[in-house]
C-alpha cells in the first residue's frame, strides 16, 4: 500500500536560518507531489507541485523553494527564513486525474 | 488558475442539528474533493465528485455536485461532535494542480 512520510513534526527555527522539509512516498511511482502551507484554521495555499522528477511549479512567489531530486521525493527549502515562514505545512501525492490526494501529518514550523 | 469559495467560513452548531457547507467555483469543475482535518493533522478524505447533478453520501455526510458544475454542497445530517473540524473543497487544473478552498471550521457543541 502506498504511505507518505513528512518529517520533522514540529521545528522551531530561527530568522536568517535556513530550512529543509522533505517529503517521501512509497508504494507508487510517478506520483504528482504538492507543498501546502496553512494559516491557523485556515484553507491550504498550494505553494509548489511537481509532476515529474525535476519539474517544479511554483504557484506563489515568496522565499521557498522546492525540489525534487528522486521520484518519491520532495523537498521544501529556504536559504534565510522569515518571521511571515511560520506556519503549518503539508505534503500531498496524487495518482491519476480524479483520483484522491493523501497527505501527510504535517509539519509546524515557528520562526522566532 | 481555479479559485474555490467556501462558506460560511465557521459553524457552530448545537449537537443534532444538521448543516451545509458550499464551494463555488470560478471555473467549471472536472472534479471536486472534500476533505475532513482536524487540527494540527493531515487530510482526511470525504469525497469526489465528478459529474453533474452527482450526489454521494457517507454515513450521516451527503456532498452534491450542480448540474453547472461549479457549485458542492456538503451536507452534514444530525451532527455530532465528531463532526468537528475544518472541512475544505479541493480542485484538480488542467496542470494537475490541486487548489484548495478557504476552509470551514465547523465546531459540533454537545
Amino acid at each position: 500500500s502506498q504511505t507518505i512520510h513528512q518529517w520533522p513534526a514540529t521545528l522551531v527555527q530561527p530568522v536568517g536560518s535556513p530550512l529543509s522539509l522533505e517529503c517521501t512516498v512509497e508504494g507508487t511511482s510517478n506520483p504528482n507531489l504538492y507543498w501546502y502551507r496553512q494559516a491557523a484554521g485556515r484553507g491550504l495555499q498550494l505553494l509548489f507541485y511537481s509532476v515529474g522528477i525535476g519539474q517544479i511549479s511554483s504557484e506563489v512567489p515568496q522565499n521557498l523553494s522546492a525540489s525534487r531530486p528522486q521520484d518519491r521525493q520532495f523537498i521544501l527549502s529556504s536559504k534565510k527564513l522569515l518571521l511571515s515562514d511560520s506556519g503549518f505545512y503539508l505534503c500531498a501525492w496524487k495518482g491519476q486525474l480524479n483520483t484522491e490526494a493523501f497527505f501527510g501529518q504535517g509539519t509546524r514550523l515557528t520562526v522566532v | 488558475s481555479q479559485e474555490l469559495e467556501q462558506s460560511p467560513q465557521s459553524l457552530i452548531v448545537q449537537e443534532g442539528k444538521n448543516l451545509t457547507i458550499n464551494c463555488t467555483s470560478s471555473k467549471t469543475l472536472y472534479g471536486l474533493y472534500w476533505y475532513k482535518q482536524k487540527y494540527g493533522e493531515g487530510l482526511i478524505f470525504l469525497m469526489m465528485l465528478q459529474k453533474g447533478g452527482e450526489e454521494k453520501s457517507h454515513e450521516k455526510i451527503t456532498a452534491k455536485l450542480d448540474e453547472k458544475k461549479q457549485q458542492s454542497s456538503l451536507h452534514i445530517t444530525a451532527s455530532q461532535p465528531s463532526h468537528a473540524g475544518i472541512y475544505l473543497c479541493g480542485a484538480e487544473g488542467s496542470a494537475r494542480q490541486l487548489t484548495f478552498g478557504s476552509g470551514t471550521q465547523l465546531t459540533v457543541l454537545p
